[in-house]
């Protein structure tokens, strides 16, 4: 499976927990991103990776929220002291960086449940 | 404030006829356009795309039509089939030197067979 895949899948927790999510983008892919999706609302965009560097992130990523992308591969999503508001599918996504603005491939996302 | 609206949030179609999605935005900077098809516990699929240079873009049963002036764009499915029942997004990108897609909120397509 060349897609783009994430770990967990689910992970329920209780609140005040911190969370690690992993993301493994396409191989060879340049561009890397963290989406948020709620019930009843579309993807909402929380930080974006060329490479190794994180170059934005949205006022949505509460400094409670840190991304790391080591080495431009996989990357990870941690939230620390979780809210009942962190409930949400966390969706990762990658592209080629070939073009200025060139298709996202997303992963089947983590959904977090914080009791 | 939303960026990006899916004013309809379900559709019903019967097999065969043609699907109409709607789209409106409000951000003249926005100069990419994309359909995303979501099914239940997978992440979204890329559909179809559209660059402001143009008006209409064709992939198979699927297009999409821009209407710059109307800030508004619609994703044309004909015929419909039971297996493109999904949540169809609408997003946009802008010039803005950032790569992010804003998301509308969806519309949930149902085909009936």
């Amino acid at each position: 499976d060349t897609g783009v895949s994430q770990d967990p899948r689910h992970k329920i927790t209780k609140r005040g927990q911190n969370v690690t999510f992993r993301c493994d983008p396409i191989s060879e892919h340049n561009r890397l991103y963290w989406y948020r999706q709620t019930l009843g609302q579309g993807p909402e965009f929380l930080t974006y990776f060329q490479n190794e560097a994180q170059l934005e992130k949205s006022r949505l990523l509460s400094d409670r929220f840190s991304a790391e992308r080591p080495k431009g591969s996989f990357s990870t999503l941690e939230i620390q002291r979780t809210e009942q508001g962190d409930s949400a599918m966390y969706l990762c996504a990658s592209s080629s960086g070939l073009a200025r603005v060139d298709e996202q491939f997303f992963g089947p996302g983590t959904r977090l449940t914080v009791l | 404030d939303q960026q990006v609206k899916q004013n309809s949030p379900s559709l019903s179609v019967q097999e065969g006829r043609i699907s109409i999605l709607n789209c409106d935005y409000t951000n003249s900077m926005f100069d990419y356009f994309l359909w995303y098809k979501k099914y239940p516990a997978e992440g979204p699929t890329f559909l179809i795309s559209i660059s402001s240079i143009k008006d209409k873009n064709e992939d198979g049963r699927f297009t999409v039509f821009l209407n710059k002036s109307a800030k508004h764009l619609s994703l044309h499915i004909v015929p419909s089939q039971p297996g493109d029942s999904a949540v169809y997004f609408c997003a946009a990108s802008g010039t803005s030197g950032t790569y992010k897609y804003i998301f509308g909120t969806g519309t949930r397509l149902k085909v009936l067979a």
